[in-house]
């Protein structure tokens, strides 16, 4: 258990589906992270908040749209997914100015885009 | 552009074996972080080093800066050890927002 809650921890969607991941902290961090893990490949960062503003987007296409409404909350809303969109939404926080601050991950959400 | 590269990708060892899992990169950091990740998908950072050895239980954690090389080990390793362990740097410039460059991880199976 690290602090971070995400739900669901699994999702099944049609391509024409819109669906929501949920990102929860309350360990008093104010930079909250959304991660994609597919396979065989490195985690890739997709968004970056920090105190509740995005910092960053990281070349993310725009059937992913991010949603932070406060320090604690951070959402992934989903729509149009294609199937290679399957895989594996981690999300993180940490305190924000604090380079060298440690990650804490949720346990992810495993996404099936049929 | 900073790589990170482990090995072995893959490794199965029965219980009780030492274990070593290397992680070697291309660029000077401030910071390498070793991450546990198991069949349930969460992620528990396991040490962050910036120079020499740390030990938490049965894991060991060296870094050598100069030769840009970690290593994590376990020792007397159980089942419960079986994850993908990750390993992580901070590059001085040039890492993602966040400031890490992940490697792809290595799949650890400990058979009883």
């Amino acid at each position: 258990e690290t602090g971070v809650t995400q739900t669901p921890r699994h999702l099944v969607m049609g391509m024409t589906n819109k669906k929501s991941l949920k990102c929860e902290q309350h360990l008093g961090h104010n930079a909250m992270y959304w991660y994609k893990q597919s396979a065989k490949k490195p985690l890739e960062l997709m968004f970056v908040y920090n105190f509740k503003e995005q910092t960053e987007n990281n070349s993310v296409p725009s059937r992913f749209s991010p949603e932070c409404p406060n320090s604690s909350h951070l959402f992934l809303h989903l729509h149009t997914l294609q199937p290679e969109d399957s895989a594996l939404y981690l999300c993180a926080s940490k305190i924000s100015g604090y380079s060298s601050g440690e990650l804490f991950f949720g346990e992810g959400s495993r996404l099936t885009v049929l | 552009k900073n790589e990170v590269e482990q090995s072995p990708q893959n490794l199965t060892a029965q219980e009780g074996e030492f274990i070593t899992i290397n992680c070697s990169y291309s660029v000077g950091i401030s910071a390498l972080h070793w991450l546990q990740q198991h069949p349930g998908g969460g992620i528990v950072s396991l040490f962050m080093l910036s120079s020499g050895k740390k030990k938490h239980g049965r894991l060991i954690a060296t870094i050598n800066i100069q030769e840009k090389h970690s290593s994590l080990h376990i020792t007397a390793s159980h089942p419960r050890d079986s994850a993908v362990y990750i390993c992580a740097v901070r590059p001085y410039s040039g890492g993602g927002a966040d400031g890490l460059t992940f490697g792809k991880g290595t799949h650890l199976i400990i058979q009883p």
